[in-house]
Order: structure tokens, then sequence, then C-alpha cells
């Protein structure tokens, strides 16, 4: 099955601060995703990329960056955490375009901002 | 912008019992969905994608799709303990190039 891996599991982190998360998958899949969970509103899409060196905006990009260095990594940030991203946070990839592709989940990192 | 919608919010069904799960897309562009299920503490993981009208069968798992009404359902006959989770419908962005999700179904299943 595929293969997604997210860390850190869980972070804390201070209010100002900068926060990376971080995603590997050994799928060989091109696309890659983040998306953020809370309760209430599911599950809203941040970023995206469908090729290395290049990331696109999802519904909720405000206060988020992305970068995908290689095919098989993909890395969120927050150069400014605020307490309102507070979240759980889940990598994605897939195959193609998601528009027919299925996604193939991390474990999630859960991000407290104090 | 495209709203996908789930209902009901939550749902209770004894074991041995069936779950029917409902969810709608204001976007006619793609008519086809996806439902993935969440398990607490982990990801969410897909269950099945429909594309088709009609039903499709998978195990104890069956989703109808109605593309003139862009509504899907999903339906868990003999439910399980195991089944108790948070259940997502996906349908394409209005792009293509990304899933939306609804706000999910909180699935319970009573011994």
């Amino acid at each position: 099955e595929a293969a997604v891996t997210q860390s850190p599991r869980s972070k804390v982190a201070v209010t100002g601060g900068k926060v990376t998360l971080s995603c590997h998958q050994t799928n060989n899949h091109d696309y890659m995703y983040w998306y953020r969970q809370d309760t209430g509103h599911g599950l809203r899409l941040i970023h995206y990329s469908y090729v290395a060196d290049s990331t696109e905006k999802g519904d909720i990009p405000d206060g988020y960056k992305a970068s995908r260095p290689s095919q098989e990594n993909f890395s969120l940030i927050l150069e400014l955490a605020s307490l309102s991203q507070t979240a759980v946070y889940f990598c994605a990839s897939s195959s193609g375009t998601a528009s027919a592709e299925t996604l193939y989940f991390g474990s999630g990192t859960r991000l407290t901002v104090l | 912008q495209q709203k996908v919608q789930q209902s009901p919010e939550s749902l209770s069904v004894p074991e041995g019992g069936m779950a029917s799960l409902n969810c709608t897309s204001s976007d006619r562009n793609f008519q086809y969905f996806w439902w993935y299920r969440q398990h607490s503490g982990e990801g969410p993981k897909a269950l099945m994608s429909i594309f088709s009208d009609g039903d499709k069968k998978e195990g104890r798992f069956t989703a109808h799709l109605n593309k003139a009404s862009l509504h899907v359902s999903l339906h868990i006959r003999d439910s399980q303990p195991s089944d108790s989770a948070l259940y997502f419908c996906a349908a394409p962005s209005n792009s293509g190039t990304y899933q939306r999700f609804g706000t999910g179904t909180k699935l319970q299943v009573v011994p």
C-alpha cells in the first residue's frame, strides 16, 4: 500500500515562531497535498504540488508556505505561527490529478500553537 | 465556490444494522465522488470511488450515485463496532486538480 510519512507526529509552537511540517512519500506519486483538519470544517486544502520545485495554492493558503524540493518530499511552513493555526495537518499523495485518482494520507501532525 | 455537504453530522446504529450517509456537491463539472474513512488518531483512508450512475458495491459497503442531483450515498450493511469512525465524502474541485471534502459524518456502531 502507498506510504506517506509525516513528521513530527505532534508539535507545540509559540505564537510568532516558525514551524516546518515535513512529508515524505515512497509511492513515486507526482501529486502531493497539505490539508488541515478542524472540527466542524472537515479537511481543507492549503497547498498542493504536481512537480518538484513548484507549488500551488489551495482553498486556505494564507499564513502558509509550501516547498517541494523533490518528488518524494513536501513541506508546509508557517513563518509566523498564530493561535488560529492550531489544528491537525495531513499530507497526502496521488499518482495523478486528484479529479481521477485516490488520495493516500499520512497519519497527521497535531500542531498546537500557544 | 463549490461546496460538498454531508448529512447527518452524526449517526448511531446498532451492531448488525444498516448505516446510511449522504453527500451532495454543488459543481456539475465533475460528477463523481470518493468516500474516505478516518479512525481516531489516524489519517483518512479511501473506501471507494464512484464515477457512474447507480450502485457500486464493495463488500458490506454500497455507494449510490445520482448524477442528475449530484447526490451520492454510502450504505453500510451489517455494521460492526470497527466501522465506528468519521466518514468523509470528496469531490473534484472546480479546476479538477484536487479534491474538496465535506465536513464528515461521525458514525458510532453500538454493540
